[in-house]
């Protein structure tokens, strides 16, 4: 069974400028789950998904993140513009409900932005 | 809000046992997890128990869970170099946030 995929894994930018992030979760997996993992800290939920619907996005900073999940697969995660504080790892990760049976992560991208 | 807890760093010896401690704050935790991460990767879960569990053991992992002090641990026996990474401790909470709420990691090193 293929992992959750994403991409790219590695992006440098300036500050001000945009990104874009991409996820595929596992097959039939219903919930879709974006973190933000800052350097020598645990990920912080950023988004949850069901489906195609917003679950929870109460610790997103909307004024500059956005996300979305078109069909209730992929996702893809926006930042603009950047800051340098958004330095960080994102990662992706999904599970079969919101039962609390275990979330199954990707690789995660990682952001500079200087 | 919740909270989680570890200790930073743990430094054992190849064939020892490795302890990871966790505290936690949420009385209404559900599941607790121990997810593991090597460099450049992301978290791969090793293993969960069920609040109402005091023990699971899988393999060489044993997890330990004191819900009266809200406090899990886990034991990694024949501890190997291959061991090595960062551990983190979860809890998923049945109230109203209902998501998965991380300690700052343990970086465990496996000495030779």
């Amino acid at each position: 069974e293929a992992g959750v995929a994403q991409s790219p894994r590695y992006k440098i930018i300036e500050k001000r400028q945009s990104v874009a992030f991409w996820c595929n979760p596992i097959s039939g997996h219903a919930t879709l789950y974006w973190y933000q993992q800052i350097l020598g800290q645990g990920p912080k939920l950023l988004i949850q998904f069901q489906n195609n619907g917003v679950v929870d996005d109460s610790q997103l900073p909307k004024d500059r993140f956005s996300a979305e999940r078109l069909k209730g697969v992929d996702s893809t995660l926006k930042i603009q513009p950047a800051k340098l504080e958004d330095s960080a790892v994102y990662l992706c990760a999904s599970s079969p409900g919101t039962s609390g049976s275990g979330q199954f992560f990707g690789p995660g991208t990682r952001l500079t932005v200087l | 809000g919740e909270d989680v807890e570890q200790s930073l760093f743990l430094s054992v010896r190849e064939g020892d046992s490795s302890v990871i401690n966790c505290t936690y704050t949420d009385s209404s935790s559900t599941y607790l997890y121990w997810y593991k991460q090597e460099p450049g990767a992301g978290l791969q879960l090793l293993t969960y128990i069920f609040s109402n569990m005091d023990m699971k053991q899988d393999q060489r992992l044993t997890v330990l869970l004191n819900k009266k002090d809200k406090h899990l641990s886990l034991r990694i026996a024949d501890t190997q170099t291959g061991d090595s990474a960062i551990y983190f401790c979860a809890e998923f909470s049945s109230g109203s946030a209902r998501q998965l709420t991380f300690g700052s990691g343990t970086q465990l090193t496996v000495l030779p």
